[in-house]
């Protein structure tokens, strides 16, 4: 079967550095997400990775390693406005999105 | 205009209604999403239409019943549904659904079923 996993929940403190993980088992891999969701709103897209390596995006970084179906979302100084959940998505051989559970943020003064 | 917007906001329901929810883009993408999202879960695929037509369809319930009028617009009509059905109905677009890699989702529409 299809299976991502990531934290159900993490805590850090306001100004400091956080990373999520998200491992993968999928069939094929064409791709995977990261989707930022603050309670009660739609997700909103935050990075794409298909290639080893890290993207980075301002404070926000997200790193692949497709031998290892691993990719975790790096968040630099943290600001309260970060408090939200993070979801990982592969997408498969059939170009399916498979959602993680997401993995709630949670921000700390 | 990177937006797609969903109406009702909110929507309450009983099991003997009829109604729709509406999405709408004008980013000229070709592909357009209904998901479903319950509680502290990740959203949940309903149907996808590509260029119209409907390409996947999830095993949803016939309860469930997807229109897309034109290529800025996808209806959802709901009949007949259940308390369990209560969720965020969330739509969302990409440029085309295998090569895009980027979905944009609306602001959903929170459903309650009485």
């Amino acid at each position: 079967g299809q299976n991502i996993d990531q934290p159900t929940e993490m805590t850090a403190t306001e100004g400091a550095i956080v990373q999520i993980n998200c491992t993968y088992q999928t069939s094929g891999f064409n791709g995977l997400f990261w989707y930022q969701q603050h309670a009660g709103e739609a997700p909103t897209f935050l990075s794409y990775n298909v290639l080893d390596g890290l993207e980075e995006k301002g404070r926000f970084s997200s790193f692949l390693s497709r031998s290892k179906g691993y990719s975790y979302l790096l968040l630099k100084e943290l600001q309260m406005k970060d408090s939200a959940s993070y979801l990982c998505a592969v997408r498969d051989s059939n170009y399916q999105l498979i959602w993680g559970a997401g993995t709630k943020l949670i921000i700390k003064p | 205009d990177t937006e797609v917007t969903q109406t009702p906001k909110h929507l309450v329901m009983g099991m003997t209604n009829k109604k729709s929810l509406k999405c709408e883009q004008h980013m000229g993408h070709r592909a357009m999403y209904w998901y479903k999202q319950k509680a502290k879960k990740p959203p949940e695929l309903m149907f996808v239409y590509s260029y119209e037509k409907l390409s996947i369809n999830e095993s949803v319930p016939s309860r469930f019943s997807p229109e897309c009028p034109n290529s800025s617009l996808l209806n959802l009509h709901l009949h007949a549904l259940q308390p369990e059905d209560s969720a965020l109905y969330l739509c969302a677009s990409s440029q085309e659904d295998y090569n895009s890699y980027e979905q944009y989702f609306g602001p959903g529409t929170r459903l309650t079923v009485t």
